[in-house]
């Protein structure tokens, strides 16, 4: 079975300074990843995907994150922090190909302080 | 992205009635929607799969008699609770892909269920 661990419940991070949210998965075949964000009240968004095309996946709002198969991870990260930023991210695994039996992690909660 | 709209965003409801909740893709048509349960300080976890027209896929230890799904169009799925009960207190989301599952699934804003 295919699992995702996120090492962080909680990442406090200054405004302007880099973000690193950390996820690792097991997965005994080439895994479909993503990462969404939820904000408070607000449904899912589909921040990036990794389907075995390029490690390194760029998403919106100036994240990325980069599949690195020897460490079996798909850490998520972007260059300077926005208040904006604040909320809940999911690394998630995809069980079932594509967008099926999608398995998400714990979550990661980012608090940007000003 | 496409927009999945989820109805009630939140209901409370008293032990031992029944809620329906709704999911409906506003712009494209949806063969395969999910549907998810959050818990308090948790992760989202799949509660079933429903393709349109066809009986929905539930996962290991979710009852499907309490979780009535239907899809019964390609714009629409509901998830009714069945005599619920406080334990089934609950944050619900609903996903929709046009693809079969293969392609972009976008999620509902979810549904903040209640019993009393």
């Amino acid at each position: 079975a295919q699992s995702v661990t996120q090492l962080d419940s909680h990442v406090s991070v200054s405004e302007g300074t880099p973000v690193l949210l950390r996820c690792n998965y097991s997965s005994s075949y080439s895994p479909s990843l993503f990462w969404y964000v939820q904000h408070p009240n607000k449904g899912l968004q589909l921040l990036l995907k990794y389907t075995s095309a390029a490690t390194l996946v760029k998403g919106i709002n100036g994240f990325e994150a980069e599949f690195k198969k020897s460490e079996t991870s798909f850490h998520l990260t972007k260059p300077s922090a926005h208040m904006s930023d604040a909320a809940e991210y999911f690394c998630v695994v995809s069980e079932g190909g594509g967008y099926n039996k999608l398995i998400f992690g714990a979550g990661t909660r980012l608090a940007v302080h000003p | 992205g496409a927009v999945v709209s989820q109805h009630p965003s939140r209901v409370i409801c008293k032990s031992g009635t029944s809620v329906k909740i709704e999911c409906r893709s506003l712009d494209f048509q949806a063969t395969t929607m999910f549907w998810y349960r959050q818990f308090p300080k948790q992760s989202l976890m799949l509660m079933a799969t429903s393709n349109e027209g066809s009986k929905a896929t539930y996962e290991q230890g979710v009852e499907k008699d309490k979780f009535l799904i239907n899809h019964a169009s390609l714009t629409l799925s509901t998830l009714t609770v069945t005599s619920a009960h406080p334990e089934d207190s609950s944050f619900y989301i609903c996903s929709a892909s046009s693809g079969a599952g293969f392609a972009e699934a976008f999620f509902g804003q979810g549904t903040r269920l209640t019993v009393v």
